[in-house]
């Protein structure tokens, strides 16, 4: 087991394109999140899946974003026409979701660090 | 006004010095987290507590739920526990959408 991944680590892209991140989280978790931080802030969640249903989206994932997580397994963030406001490190983690609780921790990766020139 | 604040911000001791981390929060909680962060971005989860106190190795972290107050303390600090602290909290009824502070910023020197 080699934690979460995340690929890739850097990404720099012009305005207007599309970039798309994966994350491969600990096998057997079966909840995955995407988190975004900018310099200086901590993460900000944005989106959460349950097995491969997407249970909720922050209001910061604009219909520009969109997340996958088809076989309840890997994940995918795509951001299309990206925006300067959109550089930051994208994270992903990962939790067991055994049980009744929802108090986690959470297993980050090492993040996706997103620049738009 | 944040949801999570952290004091301070940024902190710098020298090795051997006991350190402590302050988080403030004012919403309902089911849990608290703290976590580290190197430079590169990896972070990782050092505690996760609803009541009482929590120790591991050199690290303790307590809370008061009353009080809405939670302490990370370093003790016998080292060069190598420097890195970003993070505070995050699980609101009651979002409690696996994690609600973070800025982070305070350790620096510890030889």
């Amino acid at each position: 087991d080699t934690g979460v991944s995340q690929d890739p680590r850097h990404k720099i892209t012009k305005r207007g394109q599309n970039v798309t991140f994966r994350c491969d989280p600990i096998s057997e978790h079966n909840r995955l999140y995407w988190y975004r931080q900018t310099l200086g802030q901590g993460p900000e969640f944005l989106t959460y899946f349950q097995n491969e249903a997407q249970l909720e989206k922050s209001r910061l994932l604009s219909d520009r974003f969109s997340a996958e997580r088809p076989k309840g397994s890997f994940s995918t963030l795509e951001i299309q026409r990206t925006e300067q406001g959109d550089s930051a490190m994208y994270l992903c983690a990962s939790s067991p979701g055994q049980g009744a609780t929802t108090n986690e921790k959470l297993f980050f990766g090492s993040g996706t660090q997103l620049s738009v020139l | 006004k944040n949801e999570v604040e952290q004091s301070p911000q940024n902190l710098t001791a020298q090795e051997g010095e006991f350190i402590t981390i302050n988080c403030s929060y004012s919403v309902g909680i089911s849990a608290l987290h703290w976590l580290q962060q190197h430079p590169g971005g990896g972070i990782v989860s050092l505690f996760m507590l609803s009541s009482g106190k929590k120790k591991h190795g050199r690290l303790i972290a307590t809370i008061n739920i009353q009080e809405k107050h939670s302490s990370l303390h370093i003790t016998a600090s080292h060069p190598r526990d420097s890195a970003v602290y993070i505070c995050a909290v699980s609101p009651w009824g979002s409690n696996y959408k994690l609600t973070f502070g800025k982070g305070t910023l350790l620096t510890v020197n030889p």
